[in-house]
């Protein structure tokens, strides 16, 4: 089975700055895929970037940014210019082609005006 | 609209009780899928319905028993639960064959067990 692990439970970060969330994976997969979702408190679960184990090139959406170490299992999650509305739980999840999601912990990202 | 629809959104039931969870898709998607969110854990995948068929059960207790009566629909029916069973309930839906693109998921429904 996979294990994805996110070590920060909690962080915070001011308004307009740039925070950086870590996630770790262990798989012995070489074809996969890598996500951070975002749980607000409307609880839905909303996917926010998506990368694929075969691309080096880093994933990009808008402000937010992925730092994807392959050698070294790492996918770090990075948002710029915080702005109120990403206050939410952050979830790194990993998926094999075939079979099925494996979730961490969540980081509750806290952004303060 | 997410096309992901959770009913109920709270759910407040006594350990004999019988309730119902419903899950409605209209994304087209063939996969559906039960998750239970506990704090400070990771989500737990509970069962999988791929055209209708269960694919997967994660060693759910009989507890919870799933059904799935068309790729749109999902039910959770929910008898005789233990107060460890309360937890946000996440359906999800998405495609078998393409889920590297992620799931879609609902809002849940927050549920208590007294």
């Amino acid at each position: 089975a996979q294990t994805v692990t996110q070590s920060q439970p909690e962080m915070s970060v001011q308004e307009a700055e740039t925070v950086t969330l870590s996630c770790t994976y262990d798989t012995s997969e070489n074809n996969y895929y890598l996500f951070w979702y975002k749980q607000p408190p409307s609880r839905q679960m909303i996917l926010v970037i998506r990368q694929e184990a075969y691309k080096q090139q880093n994933a990009t959406e808008n402000r937010f940014s992925v730092n994807f170490q392959k050698a070294a299992k790492s996918f770090s999650l990075k948002i710029s210019d915080s702005q109120l509305g990403d206050t939410a739980m952050y979830f790194c999840a990993s998926y094999n082609t075939g079979n099925q999601f494996y979730f961490g912990t969540g980081t509750s990202l806290t952004v303060i005006p | 609209e997410t096309g992901v629809t959770q009913t109920p959104r709270h759910l407040v039931m006594g350990m004999t009780n019988k309730k119902s969870l419903k899950c409605e898709q209209h994304l087209g998607h063939n996969a559906m899928y039960w998750y239970k969110q506990s704090a400070k854990k990771p989500l737990e995948l509970m069962f999988v319905y791929n055209f209708k068929e269960q694919t997967e059960n994660n060693s759910v207790p009989s507890r919870f028993s799933p059904e799935c009566p068309n790729s749109s629909h999902l039910f959770l029916h929910l008898h005789t639960l233990q107060p460890e069973d309360s937890a946000l309930y996440l359906c999800a839906s998405g495609e078998r064959t393409g889920a590297g693109y992620g799931y879609t998921f609902g809002s849940g429904t927050r549920l208590t067990v007294v």
